[in-house]
């Protein structure tokens, strides 16, 4: 069974480029979350949404993020302009909400390099 | 604003000892809450929650308990075991159907065989 797929895994590139990170959910599972991974403060909550509709994006950093759900198989992370300090590994994760308080199951997510 | 704090960033113990991982939150409008558990270049895998309603929950080496009134809670693995040596997230939700949880910062857990 596929779980949450992630690309790419590793993205170098320089400041003032745009960066897209892409995510694949869990077949079935209805809500989606993108969280960012720094040594300062943990797991961050950037955005989530619920049956392709965004409900939390306080996390978000600023407006170079945004977020994107296009159908209910696909959701994109997009940065621009990229700064070195948007540099992190950045994970996205999937579950469902037929019941309460279902775990949520991650990629592996994508990490991030911004020279 | 930090809701769900892990105050020890590393923990190292001996095979076969007890490890104590340790979690405390501010908001009192969790209700439920997990633990997850990851190795480098993975994603965090879910390991074992807890309700609200539940003051302990165990599964196999695993315990968690939760001491509401102080906003507490603890991840017991009992014996330890090399494999274990991870990094541990204390993960804290609100309900209300959408799932969104807050993340401590993890605790890196270190069993020496």
């Amino acid at each position: 069974d596929a779980g949450v797929i992630q690309s790419p895994r590793h993205e170098v590139t320089e400041m003032g480029q745009e960066v897209t990170l892409r995510c694949k959910p869990i077949s079935g599972h209805n809500s989606l979350f993108w969280y960012r991974q720094t040594m300062m403060r943990g797991l961050e909550l950037l955005i989530y949404f619920n049956n392709n509709v965004p409900i939390d994006d306080s996390g978000m950093p600023e407006d170079r993020f945004s977020a994107k759900m296009p159908n209910a198989s696909f959701s994109t992370l997009k940065i621009q302009p990229s700064e070195p300090r948007d540099s992190a590994v950045y994970f996205c994760a999937s579950s469902s909400t037929g019941g309460p308080y279902q775990p949520q199951h991650f990629g592996d997510g994508t990490r991030l390099s911004i020279l | 604003d930090q809701q769900v704090k892990q105050n020890s960033p590393s923990l190292s113990v001996q095979e076969g000892r007890i490890s104590i991982l340790n979690c405390d939150y501010t908001n009192s409008m969790f209700d439920y809450f997990l633990w997850y558990k990851k190795y480098p270049a993975e994603g965090p895998t879910f390991l074992i929650s807890i309700s609200s309603i539940k003051d302990k929950n165990e599964d196999g080496r695993f315990t968690v308990f939760l001491n509401k009134s102080a906003k507490h809670l603890s991840l017991h693995i009992v014996p330890s075991q090399p494999g274990d040596s991870a990094v541990y997230f204390c993960a804290a939700s609100a309900g209300g159907g959408n799932n969104d949880m807050r993340f401590g910062a993890g605790t890196r857990l270190t069993v020496k065989p």
